[in-house]
C-alpha cells in the first residue's frame, strides 16, 4: 500500500499569504498520477488538481501543483478567505490502488 | 448541473445490512465509471469499491471484499453499495464519486452517514 503523508496536519496563515502544503509517498506515485481536493465543511469535496499538476476546470490559478516520485506540493499564491479549508492528497496505484492523505487543515491565523 | 445524491445510511445493529444508492444527473451515466469512498470519524478517506460503465467489472477493498457488493443500474442512474454482515469500523461517511481519466475524482456526493452499532 502507497502511504501518503501530509505536513504540516495544520496551516495557520493569513489571507494574502501563500500556503504550500506536502504530501510525500511512501513509494514512487506511478505516472504522477497524484490528485489534489479541497474540502469544506457540509459540501462535497472538489478536485483541484490532477496528474500532479494539471488544474481541474474551474479551478483558479492561484492554485498550482508539482512534484514527482514521492514529493507532491500543492501551492496557493495568495490566499482568499475562502480558501480556509481542508486539503487533501490521492494517489492512484498500487494496491489498494487509491489512498488518500490523511489532510492539512488550513485555517486563517 | 452535475450531481450525485446518496441515500440509505443509518443506524444499524453489527452483523446487520444496509443497501447505499446514489442518484447521478448531469452527465452520462452509462459511461462513467464510479467509485464508493469512505471515511470514518477522525480518520482518512478510505476507498471501498468501484465499478465500471457497463457494471461487468467491480473492485473492492480488501476491508470490505465479500461484505459488500458494488452495483449499478444504469437505466436508473442510480450506483448502489449492499453492504452486509457489517462491523463497527464500517461506521463511516460513505461517500458516491465519479472517476475521472481512471484515476481521479472529479464529482463527490454530499455523503450519507452509516452508523454500525448495538
Amino acid at each position: 500500500e502507497i502511504v501518503l503523508t501530509q505536513s504540516p496536519g495544520t496551516l495557520s496563515l493569513s489571507p494574502g499569504e501563500r500556503a504550500t502544503l506536502s504530501c510525500r509517498a511512501s513509494q514512487s506515485v506511478s505516472n504522477s498520477y497524484l490528485a489534489w481536493y479541497q474540502h469544506k465543511p457540509g459540501q462535497p469535496p472538489r478536485l483541484l488538481i490532477y496528474a500532479a499538476s494539471s488544474r481541474a476546470t474551474g479551478i483558479p490559478d492561484r492554485f498550482s501543483g508539482s512534484g514527482s516520485g514521492t514529493d507532491f506540493t500543492l501551492t496557493i499564491s495568495r490566499l482568499e478567505p475562502e480558501d480556509f479549508a481542508m486539503y487533501f492528497c490521492q494517489q492512484y496505484g498500487g494496491s489498494p490502488p487509491i489512498t488518500f492523505g490523511q489532510g492539512t487543515r488550513l485555517e486563517i491565523k | 448541473e452535475v450531481q450525485l445524491l446518496e441515500s440509505g445510511g443509518g443506524l444499524v445493529q453489527p452483523g446487520g445490512s444496509l443497501r447505499l444508492s446514489c442518484a447521478a444527473s448531469g452527465f452520462t451515466f452509462s459511461n462513467s465509471a464510479m467509485r464508493w469512498v469512505r471515511q470514518a470519524p477522525g480518520k482518512g478517506l478510505e476507498w471501498v469499491s468501484s465499478i465500471n460503465g457497463p457494471g461487468d467489472d467491480t473492485y473492492y477493498a480488501d476491508s470490505v471484499k465479500g461484505r459488500f457488493t458494488i452495483s449499478r443500474d444504469n437505466s436508473k442512474n442510480t450506483l448502489y453499495l449492499q453492504m452486509s454482515s457489517l462491523r463497527a469500523e464500517d461506521t463511516a461517511v460513505y461517500y458516491c464519486t465519479k472517476i475521472f481519466l481512471s484515476y481521479y475524482i472529479d464529482v463527490w456526493g454530499k455523503g450519507t452517514t452509516v452508523s454500525v452499532s448495538s
